[in-house]
């Protein structure tokens, strides 16, 4: 069965750094583009970029690059999400996501909740 | 950058046939997929590559997608359907999601 289960929630104060992951398995890891989405509190979701696990090749969307940064480590089936210096504006919900052929996301995590608050 | 344009809000009452518009420069020649999201939990898709149904989806869900818009059709209605819909397309290898469509079955 294939399963992606990502950290828990997190409680940050601005200026703060963050990263949190999302472990694959039930499948080939390395074979599949890992994506992270976001979710703003009663918002739509957000694509900010993929991973392509077997060799790091990684993409962001225009809205994220630069915001942060997407890694893998193929040797522990888990994907990264990390902030440097958050911001109140990056509180969401974020889901990490599984992309098949044509980039559709055929498995989702079941979402880390971010609250970035002084 | 590329944009897909989703309304709102739908309703539509139980029985009756609900469709969902996506639209986007030349959506047509790309693969649009949809997702139904209820609340709290994470998205799911229903649809892919315009028109599949990927294993568990129920036949009631259809779509289809030529020249700038893409569309879900939900037949036969039921409470269980209320949820968000996103559509999403890949464009320059970024994916690109609409705003999402809020369905209420009345």
């Amino acid at each position: 069965e294939v399963q992606l289960v990502q950290s828990g929630a997190e409680v940050k104060k601005p200026g703060e750094s963050l990263k949190i992951s999302c472990k694959g398995s039930g499948y080939r890891f390395s074979s599949y583009w890992i994506g992270w989405v976001r979710q703003m509190p009663g918002k739509g979701l957000e694509w900010m970029g993929i991973i392509y696990p077997d060799d790091s090749d990684t993409r962001y969307s225009p809205s994220f690059q630069g915001q942060l940064t997407i890694s893998a480590d193929k040797s522990l089936s888990t994907v990264y999400l990390q902030w440097s210096s958050l911001k109140a504006s990056d509180t969401a919900m974020y889901y990490c996501a599984r992309h098949m052929g044509t980039m559709t996301v055929d498995y989702w995590g079941q979402g880390t909740r971010v609250i970035v608050s002084s | 950058s590329y944009e897909l344009i989703q309304p709102p809000s739908v309703s539509v009452s139980p029985g009756q046939t609900a469709n969902i518009t996506c639209s986007g420069d030349r959506l047509g020649d790309k693969y649009a997929c949809w997702y139904q999201q209820k609340p709290g939990q994470s998205p799911v898709l229903v649809i892919y590559q315009d028109n599949k149904r990927p294993s568990g989806i129920p036949e009631r869900f259809s779509g289809s997608n030529s020249g700038n818009t893409a569309t879900l059709t939900i037949s036969g209605t039921q409470a269980m359907d209320e949820a968000d819909y996103y559509c999403q397309a890949w464009d320059s290898s970024i994916v690109v999601f609409g705003g999402g469509t809020k369905l209420t079955v009345l």
